[in-house]
């Protein structure tokens, strides 16, 4: 079974700091993703990485930024975080096939709270 | 950018009974996709269906989907307690991995 894991489950920052949310997935795939989720607002993609060192820009990527220099990590990082960050990341893994007929696979979420 | 909206918001129904959600979308897709989410946890990968499917079944749940109404709907039947979750659907289009989630249904399966 895939198994894809986030650093933390709860993480309790200050307005400003510098903040890591890690992501690691086991079964080599390729294709890795960052969302948050908010209520009523469903899912928002913020970043995602084709494959080691490649990363695009999702829907909100303002105020984030990723790193991808393993192909089983994936990391998010708030370089100076605000309350409005406040929320539910989960990270999310896929193999890349041709065509996208597959599914992704979710960690169990990291709730953030900035202060 | 949202491109599922998914229909009701919140279902609440007894132990046994069918339990019936929507989506609709608004632009061309290869498939669609039903993912569940457990109060406080990741989601969970339900079911696909490809844009030239119709239906599929996988155990107790049945997903249609028409593309000409840009619309799917996911049916729970006989459902159980432990089916209280929310679920989203969310699409795929063009040739990379990327999923546009709808905002979610919320069922609570009454014991």
């Amino acid at each position: 079974d895939v198994k894809v894991t986030q650093s933390s489950r709860y993480l309790v920052k200050r307005t400003g700091e510098k903040v890591f949310l890690e992501c690691v997935q086991d079964m080599d795939h390729e294709n890795m993703f960052w969302y948050r989720q908010d209520p009523g607002l469903g899912l928002r993609l913020i970043y995602f990485s084709y494959d080691v060192k490649m990363k695009e820009k999702g829907d909100i990527p303002e105020g984030y930024s990723v790193s991808r220099e393993k192909k089983e990590r994936f990391s998010l990082i708030l370089e100076s975080a605000s309350t409005n960050q406040t929320s539910m990341y989960l990270c999310a893994s896929r193999a890349r096939l041709l065509p996208a007929y597959n599914e992704q696979f979710f960690g169990p979420g990291t709730r953030l709270t900035v202060l | 950018s949202q491109q599922g909206e998914e229909d009701p918001q919140a279902l609440s129904i007894q132990e046994g009974e069918n339990a019936t959600m929507n989506c609709s979308y608004k632009t061309s897709i290869n498939n669609l996709q039903w993912y569940r989410q457990n109060s406080g946890r990741g989601l969970v990968h339900l079911i696909l269906i490809r844009s030239n499917e119709r239906e599929k079944h996988s155990g107790r749940l049945r997903v249609t989907l028409d593309t000409s109404k840009k619309s799917s709907s996911l049916l729970i039947t006989a459902s159980r307690a432990a089916d209280t979750a929310s679920y989203f659907c969310a699409t795929n289009s063009g040739n990379t991995g990327k999923l546009i989630f709808g905002q979610g249904t919320t069922l609570q399966v009454k014991p």
